[in-house]
């Protein structure tokens, strides 16, 4: 079975600076899709990136990068610029590209991240 | 679009009382998943429906617990009779161009 694992319950960061969130997850399909998503206090689940695993490039939205890792099976998120309104839960998402719906998600623990002023 | 839509926002109900949540997904997504969020769990899928069929149910917890899919736009999760353990929100996702797009959530809580 899928799985994946957050290591850092909780994180902090100062305004302005660069903060990475570590994912790792366990998987012996080929082909299949990771997500960040942010949950503020509001409790949404917004989706920050997505990465397709066939894609070698690291994906990108704004301040918001990955670092996939197939092989090691690893999948950080960079938050550069880091903003007040980045405070929140951060959950690493996995699924699998077999059922295509992109909905069917395994996540992770979720790591709490605090940014000062 | 406004989005997925649940309701209600907040659920406080006795134990034993039956609980239905609900779901309007957003419109041409034909891909709607029900999950639970508690503390100790994190976040768990419970079922999931394509094309108003649910395919996959193993994530309910018990028998209590049933979800039906009338029409392409309006979901519920019923649960009867309620446990204090049932405590959690509850999210109503809804996929298309590649994401899942969840509601707002509502927070049960069995008393």
């Amino acid at each position: 079975a899928q799985t994946v694992t957050q290591s850092q319950p909780e994180m902090s960061v100062q305004e302005a600076e660069t903060v990475t969130l570590s994912c790792t997850y366990d998987t012996s399909e080929s082909d299949y899709y990771l997500f960040w998503y942010k949950q503020p206090p509001s409790r949404q689940m917004i989706l920050v990136i997505r990465q397709e695993a066939y894609k070698q490039q690291n994906a990108t939205e704004n301040r918001f990068s990955v670092n996939f890792q197939k092989a090691a099976k690893s999948f950080s998120l960079k938050i550069s610029d880091s903003q007040l309104g980045d405070a929140a839960m951060y959950f690493c998402a996995y699924d699998g590209a077999y059922g295509g719906s992109q909905g069917n998600l395994i996540f992770g623990k979720g790591t709490k991240l605090s940014v000062k002023p | 679009d406004a989005g997925v839509i649940q309701s209600p926002r907040h659920e406080v109900t006795e134990m034993g009382q039956e609980v239905t949540l609900r779901c309007k997904p957003i419109s041409g997504h034909d891909y709607l998943f029900w999950y639970r969020q508690t503390m100790m769990r994190g976040l768990e899928l419970l079922i999931y429906f394509n094309n108003n069929v649910p395919i996959d149910d193993s994530g309910m917890p018990e028998d209590r617990f049933s979800a039906k899919m009338p029409n392409a736009s309006f979901s519920t999760l019923k649960i009867q009779p309620s446990e204090p353990r049932d405590s959690a929100v509850y999210f109503c996702a809804s996929t298309g161009r590649g994401e899942a797009f969840f509601g707002q959530g509502t927070r049960l809580t069995v008393v």
